[in-house]
């Protein structure tokens, strides 16, 4: 069956720390693949997105994600983090019929 | 300002009596969707349209209705609520061009 899997839950970092959120999908051919974010009482808004072409694709607010088709991975980065990245992130993917598939999220803390 | 806007935000009803759900987006954008937040489930999609009249379920369709007589409104119909439909629900539009959906801020309702 086709999913969206976001192996942690939660992930608590150091401000000023690496990050390193992970996101796999099962889908026959490459969806395109998108990261959302969602801050406290807020809606989601979309960081970055993949369709095709360079495999390194860079968002808002500092953050990258890189495509690996042989992991069906598209973990999202950020070399340092800060305070107000606390959120929850969102992996989703859409393989072609304009319907977007969530992962179950992962929740940021960052500790001073 | 490109946006799309729930009403109400917050919603507290009894079982059984009807409500709807309002959503309607700037952007003349043809594709909308709602979806539902539950804590460990991540969103799930519960109506969408590609268009005007075209309406097709999601994921969880059950207890919901939803019309699109006009392009920029989409509202959600739960015509004999369930406490087990307490949630968080987000309407989202998107562009065919980007691909990107653009969320509402979301509208919390409890069924008691």
């Amino acid at each position: 069956a086709q999913s969206v899997t976001q192996p942690d839950i939660h992930i608590t970092v150091s401000e000023g720390a690496s990050l390193e959120l992970r996101c796999n999908y099962s889908y026959g051919a490459t969806p395109y693949l998108f990261w959302y974010v969602q801050s406290p009482g807020q809606g989601l808004q979309l960081l970055l997105k993949y369709f095709s072409g360079d495999t390194l694709v860079q968002g808002i607010k500092g953050f990258e994600a890189e495509f690996k088709r042989s992991q069906s991975s598209f973990n999202l980065r950020k070399p340092s983090v800060h305070w107000s990245d606390a959120a929850e992130y969102f992996c989703a993917v859409e393989p072609g019929n304009e319907k977007l598939t969530f992962g179950t999220g992962t929740r940021l803390t960052i500790i001073p | 300002e490109a946006q799309v806007t729930q009403n109400p935000r917050y919603l507290i009803t009894v079982t059984g009596k009807k409500l709807t759900v309002t959503c309607s987006q700037n952007m003349n954008h043809e594709y909308m969707s709602w979806y539902r937040q539950d804590p460990g489930l991540g969103l799930r999609q519960i109506y969408y349209s590609m268009n005007v009249e075209v309406t097709d379920k999601g994921d969880v369709p059950e207890g919901y209705k939803v019309s699109r007589k006009e392009k920029r409104n989409f509202p959600l119909i739960l015509e004999s609520p369930s406490p087990n439909q307490t949630s968080l629900y987000f309407c989202a539009s998107m562009g065919r061009v980007t691909y990107e959906q653009y969320f509402g801020p979301g509208t919390r309702l409890t069924v008691t």
